[in-house]
């Protein structure tokens, strides 16, 4: 069974500063990968996603996540971080590339300091 | 993007009663559905998926006869929450799929229920 364990749960960063959230996976076969963001009031929005090829995605907002398979990672990060990311972030592996039966994270609360 | 939608955004029902929540896809037709239940500070866990003019299909451990979820046409699906309890109480998310946006899932912004 596919899994993804999102080891911070907390993470508070200074604006301007980078930030790097961490996903780890568990999947038999070629993973699609994924990463949300969950902000009050509205939707889960997808930032980027990695099926194949290069393994340095890139996504909306400034963020970039690198697919790792050696160390089952696809971390998130972006390199200055603006107050409009606190949010909640999701990594998510799904069983193909319609994104069918997302199994996600448990997330990652992100707040910024002015 | 494509946009989702929820409605009502909030419900609060009282224990023993029934109460629908609807999910349209308002740009595209989709041709598959989600259902999500996010408890608070937790991630999200599929429930259902469901197929426009098909049985949903409920994973394991998801009561399918307390959680009806129908998806009557290409743009509505409904998950209805029969026998309402407590317990119930969550945050519901749905999502829509379809070839004709690359099968990327879109998701709604969920609606709050709470059980009395």
């Amino acid at each position: 069974a596919q899994s993804v364990t999102q080891p911070d749960i907390h993470i508070t960063v200074s604006e301007g500063a980078s930030l790097e959230l961490r996903c780890n996976y568990s999947y038999g076969a070629t993973p699609y990968l994924f990463w949300y963001v969950q902000s009050p009031g509205q939707g889960l929005q997808l930032l980027l996603k990695y099926f194949s090829g290069d393994t340095l995605v890139q996504g909306i907002k400034g963020f970039e996540a690198e697919f790792k398979r050696s160390q089952s990672s696809f971390n998130l990060r972006k390199p200055s971080v603006h107050w409009s990311d606190a949010a909640e972030y999701f990594c998510a592996v799904g069983a193909g590339a319609a994104g069918n039966k997302l199994t996600f994270g448990g997330g990652t609360r992100v707040l910024v300091k002015p | 993007g494509a946009v989702v939608s929820q409605h009502p955004s909030w419900v609060i029902c009282k224990s023993g009663t029934s109460v629908k929540i609807e999910c349209r896809s308002l740009d595209f037709q989709a041709t598959t559905m989600f259902w999500y239940r996010q408890f608070p500070k937790q991630s999200l866990m599929l429930m259902a998926t469901s197929n426009e003019g098909s049985k949903a299909t409920y994973e394991q451990g998801v009561e399918k006869d307390k959680f009806l979820i129908n998806h009557a046409s290409l743009t509505l699906s409904t998950l209805t929450v029969t026998s309402a309890h407590p317990e119930d109480s969550s945050f519901y998310i749905c999502s829509a799929s379809s070839p004709a946006v690359s099968y990327e899932q879109y998701f709604g912004p969920g609606t709050r229920l709470t059980v009395t």
